[in-house]
């Protein structure tokens, strides 16, 4: 079946350091895929999205590639902040003849220290 | 726009009582309705999804039940919870296939 598989961390990064969290799928065809954060005590938000091969999303400085070729979607930020202290999840949906189901990893806890 | 309410936000509740947690969304029609939980804080179980009135998929068997008795509601259920069912509960919804889904604000249960 569909899955996401990503890094599970706790990772902990100083101030201003580069983020990659490393997210790869298993799926048939070409689902779309996403990043969501969440925030101690909140719900999920969607943090940025893909739809097709070679698209990338981007959202308040973070980035993200769709790569068919490796089936890959890594999160990236070149500069983190302390209000980036969240836990992330990478997650498809829309795989060809899958449910209507959304697929997550499990998640990777980021803490920025200042 | 769309928004997702979700309620109540804390629960505590005892050993062996029912459950009734409520999903409502406004501002789209005939969306996907899914419940997830949250257990030891980070990773997501999809409990539920519905893609109708009165159509409810069940991905884990347990103690728990979902309806969906009109087009923007969900209610997730238990007839006797167990102190396993403690966890940070959280509706969501999605226009349909290959779309991203939006989240309510969760539930934290206790049982005590």
């Amino acid at each position: 079946g569909d899955s996401v598989t990503q890094m599970e961390g706790p990772v902990t990064l100083s101030e201003e350091a580069f983020l990659t969290i490393n997210c790869t799928y298993t799926a048939t065809g070409y689902p779309s895929l996403f990043w969501y954060v969440q925030y101690p005590g909140e719900g999920l938000q969607l943090l940025l999205k893909a739809t097709k091969a070679d698209d990338k999303g981007s959202n308040k400085g973070f980035e993200a590639t769709y790569r068919k070729e490796t089936t890959s979607f890594h999160l990236e930020k070149g500069s983190v902040q302390v209000s980036d202290s969240a836990v992330y999840f990478c997650a498809l949906s829309g795989a060809q003849g899958g449910s209507e189901k959304l697929v997550f990893g499990k998640g990777m806890k980021l803490t920025v220290n200042p | 726009s769309q928004t997702i309410h979700q309620w109540p936000a804390t629960l505590v509740q005892p050993v062996g009582s029912p459950l009734s947690l409520e999903c409502t969304v406004e501002g789209t029609s005939n969306p996907n309705l899914y419940w997830y939980r949250q257990a030891a804080g980070r990773g997501l179980q999809l409990l539920f999804y519905s893609v109708g009135i009165g159509q409810i998929s069940s991905e884990v068997p347990q103690n728990l039940s979902a309806s969906r008795p009109q087009d923007r509601q969900f209610i997730l259920s238990s007839k006797k919870l167990l102190l396993s069912d403690s966890g940070f509960y959280l509706c969501a919804w999605s226009s349909g296939w290959g779309t991203e889904a939006f989240f309510g604000q969760g539930t934290r249960l206790t049982v005590v």
